[in-house]
């Protein structure tokens, strides 16, 4: 498959330890954001959200932090798994709006 | 449940020609976003459409243009490529305008442009 990000910033982590990817975000406006996983060769999948309203939200796995005081947004990633490995991003947008802006992405490599 | 459908998966084109994309979105979504994806870096917005009308426009010249069709499916053309447009193109299906409920993408049509 094609390789999506030749020049993203790297995180390389040991498989079963945690993985914690950041993401500053633009608009303050924004009231919803998302974090999307693409693997090589494919779109991006939609992981996890929160709108502007909490500050934590908890999945399998995977937990997203928000903190609007300084427009910033973690992405946790528990136990990482060889298949965790990818380029994550973050995409912010306003539910009254009609278009959602993503971040440069982050790539994540697990190391067996 | 079939979920969004991009088609060419890749396509050559040489410079000054045009080009068009489609895409069939996730049953049961009604809009369809578009994206453009250079190499390395995140989905640039394109374009939305939702009932057949374009909503939203991002930083993108009027040689891009789109349309949506009554079983909500869509098509992205691009005029006078230039070398700069080889990127994947990205198709987003949701429920509803905006990206409030979150997106389905599909797996693009990687363009080159020669």
């Amino acid at each position: 498959g094609e390789s999506v990000g030749l020049h993203l910033p790297t995180l390389s982590v040991q498989e079963g330890d945690n993985s914690i990817i950041n993401c500053a975000y633009s608009n303050s406006a924004s009231d919803y954001f998302i974090w999307y996983k693409q693997e090589s060769g494919k779109g991006p999948q939609f992981i996890i959200d929160i709108r502007s309203n909490m500050d934590k939200r908890q999945g399998q796995r995977v937990t997203v932090l928000l903190n609007k005081t300084v427009k910033h947004l973690s992405l946790q990633i528990a136990a990482t798994q060889p298949g965790d490995s990818a380029v994550y991003f973050c995409a912010e947008t306003n539910t009254g709006g009609f278009k959602t802006i993503f971040g440069a992405g982050t790539r994540l490599f697990v190391k067996a | 449940d079939a979920g969004v459908t991009q088609s060419p998966t890749h396509l050559i084109k040489t410079r000054g020609q045009q080009v068009t994309l489609r895409c069939s979105p996730k049953s049961g979504h009604d809009t369809v976003s578009w994206y453009q994806q250079a190499l390395g870096q995140g989905p640039q917005f394109i374009f939305q459409y939702y009932e057949e009308e374009e909503r939203q426009r991002g930083n993108f010249p009027d040689r891009f243009s789109g349309h949506q069709f009554p079983n909500y499916s869509s098509e992205l053309n691009v005029n006078a490529l230039l070398l700069g447009d080889s990127a994947l193109y990205l198709c987003a299906s949701s429920l509803g305008a905006g990206g409030a409920y979150g997106y389905t993408f599909g797996s693009g049509t990687r363009l080159t442009v020669v």
